[in-house]
């Protein structure tokens, strides 16, 4: 989904770096989140917002925080990278609207923590 | 507990071959929203479908075809004569009402290889 857009797209960076994970997206949704995929793990939740007051925490958002900066931007911070923090993270978005009832995905980005 | 569940790891098959890949789900809501997403190689997700739980009928686009059980609460996934693009990872989701649907739960995902 051309839509939403990730940056960067690949990163390499070292242990105890603080990083950040930008998200944008031209849907007009409200809902927006950050995945993590890790091999046979398939994608599990890290937060997730329904507009720019509401961030909720998912299933495992220790280690992480986020902002939510506008209705189209949703960032990912690192605030010290740990190699177990090596993934595939994906930003998405979703509305209520019917037809957008589904995460809508980003390109992902490759994060490597040394 | 595991909401969606992915029991084949890995699946590999010949070209031609038909393929069907698993997914049973859990859930107490009698409303509620599947769905497919396909991942090349590449690393992008691709939807491939959603499924309304009202819906009961089976839904075919192509080679691809989707069979909703909601006695067995099964959403399995067959390819038909498999080609080598169609190797893969593979997801299933479901989202529920509890949630307002707004949290989608995804299975562990199975990858397809597919032969020549």
């Amino acid at each position: 989904d051309a839509d939403v857009t990730q940056t960067p797209r690949n990163r390499i960076t070292k242990t105890g770096k603080r990083i950040m994970l930008e998200c944008s997206q031209t849907k007009g949704h409200d809902r927006m989140y950050w995945y993590r995929q890790d091999p046979g793990l398939g994608l599990r939740l890290i937060y997730y917002s329904f507009d720019v007051k509401d961030i909720n925490k998912g299933e495992i958002s220790d280690g992480y925080s986020v902002s939510r900066q506008a209705q189209a931007k949703f960032s990912l911070s690192l605030e010290s990278a740990i190699p177990n923090q090596t993934a595939l993270y994906f930003c998405a978005t979703s509305d209520l609207k019917a037809g957008e009832r589904r995460p809508f995905f980003g390109p992902g980005t490759r994060l490597t923590v040394l | 507990a595991q909401k969606v569940t992915q029991a084949q790891t890995e699946i590999s098959v010949v070209e031609k071959e038909d393929v069907t890949l698993d997914c049973v789900y859990e859930t107490r809501d009698t409303t509620y929203y599947l769905f497919w997403y396909k991942q090349p190689p590449s690393g992008e997700l691709v939807f491939l479908i959603r499924r309304n739980s009202f819906d009961e009928q089976n839904e075919i686009s192509g080679r691809y075809s989707w069979n909703f059980q909601k006695s067995t609460s099964s959403f399995n996934f067959t390819i038909t004569a498999s080609q080598v693009v169609d190797s893969a990872v593979y997801f299933c989701a479901l989202s529920e009402p509890r949630d307002n649907f707004n949290k989608f739960y995804f299975g562990s995902g199975t990858k397809l290889n597919v032969k020549p």
